[in-house]
């Protein structure tokens, strides 16, 4: 079966330091993946998605950036932390179009 | 415009009875999907339920069904049989069209089950 891991669950970064979150699916090869962020009580945003090794696009301009470094694996970056990147950040990954999203546990972001 | 509408911030029900969460969608896009998720606390994201575009029955899964109607551009989630343990945020989302699978997601409606 397809599992998604995310890590790390929680993580208090001061303003202007970098960022690295990781994501890893198994179970599947050419997943799409996704990156997406919500802010405390609101709905998700969808910050990038990738349909395959190297391919990212974004849909929001702003301090971060995605990678696609292996097929199941996708980073979300940042060279420098502002208070405004802070939230609650998930990673999905899905299959053909009609299936749904399959969602990480999510990193809690607190930028201090 | 917005895509998706949850205009219900939040919603009680007594535990056993039946409670419908609101949804509308706006698309051009002849071809698209319809998705529900529970949000618990823990902050995890459980998918419910689907319904397509084309789909002519309304999906049921379980206690949940998704009362679609197409023409008022509106996809409710009914819940049965309330549970405590249904208390959660709920997000109506959509793919449209292609849509490289992404989904929109609406705002949320927050469901307390009182015992």
């Amino acid at each position: 079966s397809q599992t998604i891991h995310q890590w790390p669950a929680t993580l208090v970064q001061p303003v202007g330091s970098p960022l690295s979150l990781e994501c890893t699916v198994e179970g599947t090869s050419n997943p799409n993946l996704y990156w997406y962020r919500q802010a405390a009580g609101r709905g998700l945003q969808l910050l990038f998605y990738s349909v395959g090794i190297g391919q990212i696009s974004s849909e929001v301009p702003q301090n971060l950036s995605a990678s696609r470094p292996q097929d199941r694996q996708f980073i979300l970056s940042s060279k420098k932390l502002l208070l405004s990147d802070s939230g609650f950040y998930l990673c999905a990954w899905s299959g053909v179009t009609a299936s749904p999203l399959h969602f990480g546990n999510g990193t809690r972001l607190t930028v201090t | 415009a917005q895509k998706i509408t949850q205009t219900q911030p939040g919603m009680f029900v007594q535990e056993k009875e039946a409670v419908t969460l609101d949804c509308t969608y706006d698309t051009s896009d002849q071809s698209y999907g319809l998705f529900w998720y529970k949000q618990p606390s823990s902050g995890e994201m459980i998918f419910l339920i689907y319904q397509g575009s084309y789909d002519e029955q309304n999906a049921t899964e379980g206690r949940y069904s998704l009362n679609f109607q197409k023409a008022r551009k509106s996809a409710n989630l009914v819940i049965s049989a309330s549970q405590l343990g249904d208390s959660a945020m709920y997000f109506c989302a959509m793919r449209e069209g292609a849509g490289y699978g992404k989904l929109t997601f609406g705002q949320g409606t927050i469901l307390t089950v009182h015992p």
